[in-house]
């Protein structure tokens, strides 16, 4: 069966700093990769998807990348970090219309 | 322009209510649609998937109503488990990420 691990599940940054997560999919492959983000009280905001290694779409500009390294990992990166990137991140995959979602990381920037 | 609407709510029903919640969306070429369920702090689970004429799993009923651009999601029996937030989501083709509306929060009663 297929499973999403997604790491760390809560991080504390300071303003400036930089980040990465780190998602990998387990049991598929080629699967869609996608990074949304959920700040309080709002919705699921998609950040990135991937449909391939490499190849990435980013539906908002602003300071996060994201990368496919591999077939099954999906990074999200911000050189510095912004108070307003708060939020809790989720990476999630798919191979039809449906998404799977990981565990979440939960950031927050003070 | 908002592409998933939902009422946020809180629903307050009593255990063994029916409640029921409707999804909004604007994109009349979209293909497909979903209810996840969201657990506080937690991240989003599938719930049911909306084809065509809808589907049913248990005391979970959710129909697609395309003249009118909405989907809802019955449910029967409520239990205090079924506390959580619920967001509808909606697909154009297999490889576009989905859309998510912002939830409706249900709290079950004793």
């Amino acid at each position: 069966s297929q499973t999403i691990h997604q790491w760390p599940a809560t991080l504390v940054q300071p303003v400036g700093s930089p980040l990465s997560l780190e998602c990998t999919v387990e049991g598929t492959s080629n699967p869609n990769l996608y990074w949304y983000r959920q700040a309080a009280g709002r919705g699921l905001q998609l950040l990135f998807y991937s449909v391939g290694i490499g190849q990435i779409s980013s539906e908002v500009p602003q300071n996060l990348s994201a990368s496919r390294p591999q077939d099954r990992q999906f990074i999200l990166s911000s050189k510095k970090l912004l108070l307003s990137d708060s939020g809790f991140y989720l990476c999630a995959w798919g191979q039809g219309p449906e998404a799977f979602f990981g565990q979440g990381t939960r950031l927050t920037v003070v | 322009r908002k592409e998933v609407e939902q009422d946020p709510g809180p629903f307050n029903v009593p255990e063994g209510a029916t409640v029921a919640f409707n999804c909004t969306y604007s994109n009349s070429a979209s293909q497909s649609f979903f209810w996840y369920r969201q657990d506080c702090r937690k991240e989003p689970k599938l719930l049911m998937s909306v084809y065509s004429s809808g589907n049913e799993d248990g005391r979970f009923t959710a129909q697609l109503n395309r003249a009118s651009q909405y989907i809802s999601l019955l449910i029967r029996d409520s239990k205090l488990s079924d506390s959580a937030t619920y967001l509808c989501a909606e697909g154009k083709s297999g490889n576009t990420p989905l859309v998510f509306g912002k939830g409706t929060r249900l709290s079950v009663i004793a």
